[in-house]
């Protein structure tokens, strides 16, 4: 079975300065990842998915992800937050051709962004 | 479209006592699943469904039951309510459809928040 490890709990960042929320995952042939973000008293989202070919990712509000086959991650980046960026985000993965296609999820991580 | 609703958004239930949470999506799923989401444990899976009428355990089903008697709902009852279960409940579904690849991306409700006392 797959595992996921996002490796910060939380991650204190000030408004307009670069992120990155890591995320590795347990070795697998071939997978697919989904970083879904989650706003105060609401539920998840979509941000971003990599399902195969380019191995950067764009997604909604200006994130984007980066798939690293060799070592097993998907960062999560954004080269300038906004306050409005404070949520938890959780990281997900699929392994369809191992037969398992309902994701397994991160703990989460708490992005803090301060004026 | 309304995409995934769930009903109640807020309950407050007592040791023992049963309820059940809806979930209703709009975009002809076949998946539905159901999570809880506790305080630094991330989202575990309750149960899942892959169609209509078909129902499976997922990481921590104990003290919870489903049924989709229709394709657009997927029921989670309590039968004797725990403190334990004091949660934040997600519904989600996952489109399969046609072509390739088949990302199964997921679409979340809004949440339930149970408080069992």
């Amino acid at each position: 079975a797959q595992s996921v490890t996002q490796l910060d709990s939380q991650v204190p960042v000030f408004e307009e300065a670069p992120v990155e929320l890591r995320c590795n995952y347990s070795s697998s042939v071939s997978v697919y990842l989904f970083w879904y973000v989650q706003y105060p008293n609401q539920g998840l989202q979509l941000l971003l998915k990599y399902l195969s070919g380019s191995t950067l990712v764009k997604g909604i509000n200006g994130f984007e992800a980066e798939f690293n086959k060799s070592q097993t991650s998907f960062h999560l980046r954004k080269p300038s937050v906004h306050i409005s960026d404070t949520a938890e985000y959780f990281c997900a993965v699929s392994d369809p051709l191992g037969g398992s296609y309902i994701p397994t999820f991160g703990r989460g991580t708490s992005l803090i962004v301060h004026p | 479209n309304a995409g995934v609703t769930q009903t109640p958004k807020f309950r407050v239930l007592k040791t023992g006592q049963s309820m059940t949470l809806l979930c209703a999506q709009d975009m002809n799923h076949e998946y539905m699943y159901w999570y809880r989401q506790d305080p630094g444990m991330g989202l575990r899976l309750i149960h899942y469904s892959v169609g209509e009428g078909t129902t499976a355990k997922g990481e921590v089903p104990d003290g919870y039951n489903v049924s989709r008697l229709k394709k657009q709902n997927f029921l989670l009852g309590l039968e004797s309510a725990a403190p334990s279960q004091t949660s934040v409940y997600f519904c989600a579904s996952s489109y399969t459809g046609t072509g390739t690849p088949i990302s199964y991306e997921q679409y979340f409700g809004p949440g339930t928040r149970l408080t069992v006392t």
